[in-house]
């Protein structure tokens, strides 16, 4: 099955930075969307972005989808160390049915 | 109070012995889901209910037996479990099932398994 894959596995900035993870899978899609998971907590959905749009924003969260190069990425601009967790995309492949994470991207924030 | 709720947060337990995650959601939705994660893999579905039936089962092994008595309760019955199956099984719930299981998942904050 198909799977997103996040860029950097890890990522280490400061706060005011901007930050920015891609993900990149294999197959059509329905919609991609956006997870972030605190240290052994659950997930928590940040946003969804479907196969026609192109760029979506919610907050300090801008998410753009290109799906001539199968890819995403998610900016969160003026991180604060708040923002601190593991970000993983899922994507909702049209055939498959069904959302497959990738192995997140580990931010830290340092204040 | 998160939307989805998961007891207990932390379980220790011993191969032989058997115990049960519960899960239980206040959105009145109408899907709900296990995952397991595991440390460097991806989360990896276990089992998906819709309307309190079982319409994925991705080919977990049978000491893992999911029940679904109505929709806003999932529990999870462990047995015999092995060290590798460790991890954290998060539950998660969606408004449907419709288009497969395809829209926004909302998760509790999981249950910390360790097998001895």
């Amino acid at each position: 099955s198909q799977q997103g894959e996040e860029d950097p596995q890890a990522l280490s900035i400061q706060e005011g930075e901007n930050a920015t993870m891609n993900c990149s899978y294999k197959t059509s899609i329905n919609n991609l969307q956006w997870y972030r998971q605190n240290s052994g907590r659950g997930l928590v959905h940040l946003i969804l972005i479907r196969s026609n749009e192109r760029e979506k924003h919610s907050g300090r969260l801008r998410v753009t989808l290109d799906t001539s190069k199968k890819s995403s990425s998610l900016l969160i601009t003026a991180s604060r160390a708040a923002d601190t967790a593991s970000y993983f995309c899922a994507t909702a492949d049209t055939g498959f049915q069904k959302l497959v994470f990738g192995t997140g991207t580990r931010l830290l924030v340092s204040p | 109070e998160t939307g989805v709720t998961q007891t207990p947060r932390h379980l220790v337990m011993g191969m032989t012995n058997k115990k049960s995650l519960k899960c239980e959601q206040h959105l009145g939705h109408n899907a709900m889901y296990w995952y397991k994660q595991s440390a460097k893999k991806p989360l990896e579905l276990m089992f998906v209910y819709s309307l309190e039936e079982r319409v994925e089962n991705n080919s977990v092994p049978s000491r893992f037996s999911p029940e679904c008595p109505n929709s806003s309760h999932l529990f999870l019955h462990l047995h015999t479990l092995q060290p590798e199956d460790s991890a954290l099984y998060l539950c998660a719930s969606s408004q449907s099932w419709t288009g497969g299981g395809t829209g926004e998942l909302f998760f509790g904050e999981g249950s910390r398994l360790t097998v001895l």
